[in-house]
């Protein structure tokens, strides 16, 4: 059963720390995209990749956050330095351009507490 | 650019009744629609899809939603609930097959 792993499930850490999420899309999936859920803002978009190259990071605060993909089975995203305000929920979707019915698969997520 | 409205954060149904979850859309262009369902502390799972074949979509767990052009919307139905269907359902649209996807805000179905 292929799933969408993102590691860790929980973050706790102090305001002005580094914190990295990891996401590992399912095997054989080509586009990898970066979501937060928070009470206030809802689901948004913070960026996404195709074929490990970045198509749109639009969504994503520019001073503060990072996303790479060293490799087609890692996915980064990265913050430094975390402010309270990042707390939230990171979810990583991957699917592939060849699946014509277009799902985006999610992982289980990781929550982030800056305090 | 492409939106969608939720009507009602909170929809609170018995055990048995219709289950109806509304999601109007803006778009530019025809767009791709999508319902996910959301159970607590867990990711985004795909209920049905929209991807301009046929306009009444059936879903996993007898969920369908009929796509309305002239109506712009997007409606979840399912005809009888299960205690199971409690959970958080966000509608969502891209502008193309496979981009990024526009959520939202939520109805949780209680």
């Amino acid at each position: 059963d292929a799933r969408v792993t993102q590691t860790p499930r929980h973050k706790v850490t102090e305001m002005g720390q580094e914190v990295t999420m990891r996401c590992q899309p399912i095997l054989g999936h080509n586009t990898v995209f970066w979501y937060r859920q928070t009470m206030m803002q809802g689901l948004e978009l913070l960026a996404y990749f195709r074929n490990r190259a970045p198509l749109d990071d639009s969504g994503m605060p520019k001073d503060r956050f990072s996303a790479e993909m060293p490799d087609a089975t890692l996915a980064t995203l990265k913050i430094q330095p975390s402010e309270p305000r990042d707390s939230a929920v990171y979810f990583c979707a991957s699917g592939s351009v060849r699946d014509r019915g277009y799902e985006q698969y999610f992982g289980p997520g990781t929550r982030l507490t800056v305090t | 650019a492409q939106s969608v409205t939720q009507l009602g954060s909170h929809v609170s149904v018995s055990e048995g009744a219709l289950v109806l979850l509304r999601c109007n859309y803006s778009s530019s262009v025809p767009p791709y629609l999508f319902w996910y369902v959301q159970y607590p502390n867990q990711g985004l799972q795909l209920l049905l899809k929209y991807t301009s074949a046929a306009t009444l979509v059936k879903g996993i767990n007898g969920f369908e939603a009929e796509f309305k052009k002239s109506e712009t919307s997007f409606h979840l139905t399912k005809p009888s609930a299960h205690m199971s269907d409690a959970a958080e359902y966000f509608c969502a649209v891209s502008r193309t097959g496979f981009q990024k996807l526009v959520f939202g805000t939520g109805t949780r179905l209680l």
